[in-house]
């Protein structure tokens, strides 16, 4: 069964450091997310995109994260300047266009983002 | 504004049954969604509802009474794989399909 593969599955930076986090969503899918999950917190919404632009994005996207689909298979979250507070699994999630409202979001098994 | 709330931890014993409730008030209703996560690993998807009513699949079951703003998972025969938390979410009318997640309910199966 297809999945949503991410990389690195564990990423360790310096405050202050650009990560960029990779995944490769479901290949017939259309609808892309970023969600984060702080340790032993609810999942976040973080951000949508559809067709090559952003199509929604909650408060905690502020101007230091970018999401780029750079080509047809690779969805990046760039964190521009990391803080302690951005420590978290980061999910990446697709969903397919035109199989009806009940098709769920497909996760990625995460990348686990620690800031030091 | 948006709430979902959930129970933060649920005791059971292998081959009984549990009931997972979820309440939410949100600022649009197009589906309610529950996921199973094992620590440290991706949310799976179980189950959909999304008019008032039970939804069954195997072990799983989910009511959604959409006038109450409630929901609920019900697990049978429980085995000691379904340890894991469970999240309610649901997907506003407004925006790319986005889903809003609950705290979720931390489940321990007990031999």
């Amino acid at each position: 069964e297809p999945e949503v593969t991410q990389t690195p599955s564990h990423q360790v930076t310096q405050m202050g450091q650009e990560v960029i986090l990779r995944c490769v969503p479901i290949s017939n899918h259309l609808y892309f997310y970023w969600y984060r999950q702080i340790l032993g917190q609810k999942v976040e919404f973080l951000v949508s995109f559809y067709n090559n632009e952003i199509s929604e994005k909650s408060e905690i996207f502020d101007d230091q994260f970018s999401v780029e689909r750079p080509d047809g298979s690779n969805f990046t979250l760039k964190i521009r300047s990391t803080k302690l507070e951005d420590s978290a699994m980061y999910f990446c999630a697709s969903k397919p266009s035109g199989t009806g409202d009940n098709s769920p979001l497909h996760f990625g098994n995460g990348t686990r983002l620690t800031v030091t | 504004g948006q709430n979902i709330d959930q129970p933060t931890e649920m005791t059971a014993t292998e081959g009984a049954i549990v009931q997972i409730n979820c309440t939410y008030q949100t600022s649009g209703f197009n589906g309610l969604f529950w996921y199973q996560q094992h620590a440290g690993e991706a949310p799976t998807f179980l189950s959909y509802n999304v008019l008032d009513g039970l939804e069954e699949k195997g072990r799983f079951s989910s009511f959604l009474s959409r006038s109450k703003g409630y929901s609920y998972l019900l697990l049978k025969e429980l085995q000691m794989k379904d340890s894991a938390s469970y999240l309610c979410a649901v997907r506003e009318d407004t925006g790319f399909q986005k889903l809003v997640f609950g705290t979720g309910t931390r489940l321990l199966v007990s031999p």
